[in-house]
C-alpha cells in the first residue's frame, strides 16, 4: 500500500465520547501534519510534526490531542468535541518541512453530535 | 485576514476550451505557490507549483503563471477535458522553514461540460 492512509473514512461521535483518528505514511516522510476542512472555509492547519516532533501548533483547542510515535504514523485524539468541530479531517506528509508537497489522505469525515 | 483568495467560488467550461483559475495573495513574502485538485470523497492532490524565482511553470495541459507584482497566480489548463471537473486550491507558503505550514484559498469548484 502507497501514500497516505487514514482510518476511519467517517466518524459520528457524541459529545461526550473519546475518539481518535488514525493516519499512516508510505511514502518515507519526515514530516506530517493535520489540516481542518470546514464547509465552504479553507484548509486550516491544526498540527506539524517533523522527525516525530511537534513544531506546530496552530492555536487548537485542548480537545484535539495529537500524537506522533514515529514519522510513518500520526493520530489525533478526539474528547469531548462540540458540534462545530463536525469537519473532514486531513492528513498530510512532505519529504521535509521545507518547500516540498503535501501528500494528502483521503480524510475522516467526523460529525460531532 | 484571508491571505490567499480565490474569487471565483465556481467556474463552467466546455470540454476543449481553456480553464483559467485565478488566486490573489496579499503576503509578499509568500515565496512557493501550489496548486491542488479535489474530487470528492478525496483528499486533495498536488497539481503543479511555482517558486517565485519564475513566473511561469509547465506541466503537460497545466500552466501556472504568477505575477509578483500585482501578486496574483493563475492556473491555465488547456484543452480541459471532464475529468477536470474538480476543486482546485491554491495554496502559498514563506520564505524558508514554511513550505508545509501552507495557507489556502477557499476553492474553486470547475466544471468541464462535455
Amino acid at each position: 500500500e502507497t501514500g497516505v492512509t487514514q482510518t476511519p473514512r467517517h466518524l459520528v461521535m457524541g459529545m461526550t465520547n473519546k475518539k481518535s483518528l488514525k493516519c499512516e505514511q508510505h511514502l518515507g516522510h519526515n514530516a506530517m501534519y493535520w489540516y481542518k476542512q470546514s464547509a465552504k472555509k479553507p484548509l486550516e492547519l491544526m498540527f506539524v510534526y517533523n522527525f516525530k516532533e511537534q513544531t506546530e501548533n496552530n492555536s487548537v483547542p485542548s480537545r484535539f490531542s495529537p500524537e506522533c510515535p514515529n514519522s510513518s504514523h500520526l493520530f489525533l485524539h478526539l474528547h469531548t468535541l462540540q458540534p462545530e468541530d463536525s469537519a473532514l479531517y486531513l492528513c498530510a506528509s512532505s519529504q521535509d518541512e521545507g518547500n516540498s508537497p503535501l501528500h494528502f489522505g483521503n480524510g475522516t469525515r467526523l460529525t460531532v453530535t | 485576514d484571508q491571505q490567499v483568495k480565490q474569487n471565483s467560488p465556481s467556474l463552467s467550461v466546455q470540454e476543449g476550451r481553456i480553464s483559467i483559475l485565478n488566486c490573489d495573495y496579499t503576503n509578499s513574502m509568500f515565496d512557493y505557490f501550489l496548486w491542488y485538485k479535489k474530487y470528492p470523497a478525496e483528499g486533495p492532490t498536488f497539481l503543479i507549483s511555482i517558486s517565485s524565482i519564475k513566473d511561469k511553470n509547465e506541466d503537460g495541459r497545466f500552466t501556472v503563471f504568477l505575477n509578483k507584482s500585482a501578486k496574483h497566480l493563475s492556473l491555465h489548463i488547456v484543452p480541459s477535458q471532464p475529468g477536470d471537473s474538480a476543486v482546485y486550491f491554491c495554496a502559498a507558503s514563506g520564505v524558508g522553514n514554511q513550505g508545509g505550514k501552507l495557507i489556502f484559498g477557499q476553492g474553486t469548484e470547475l466544471s468541464v461540460k462535455p
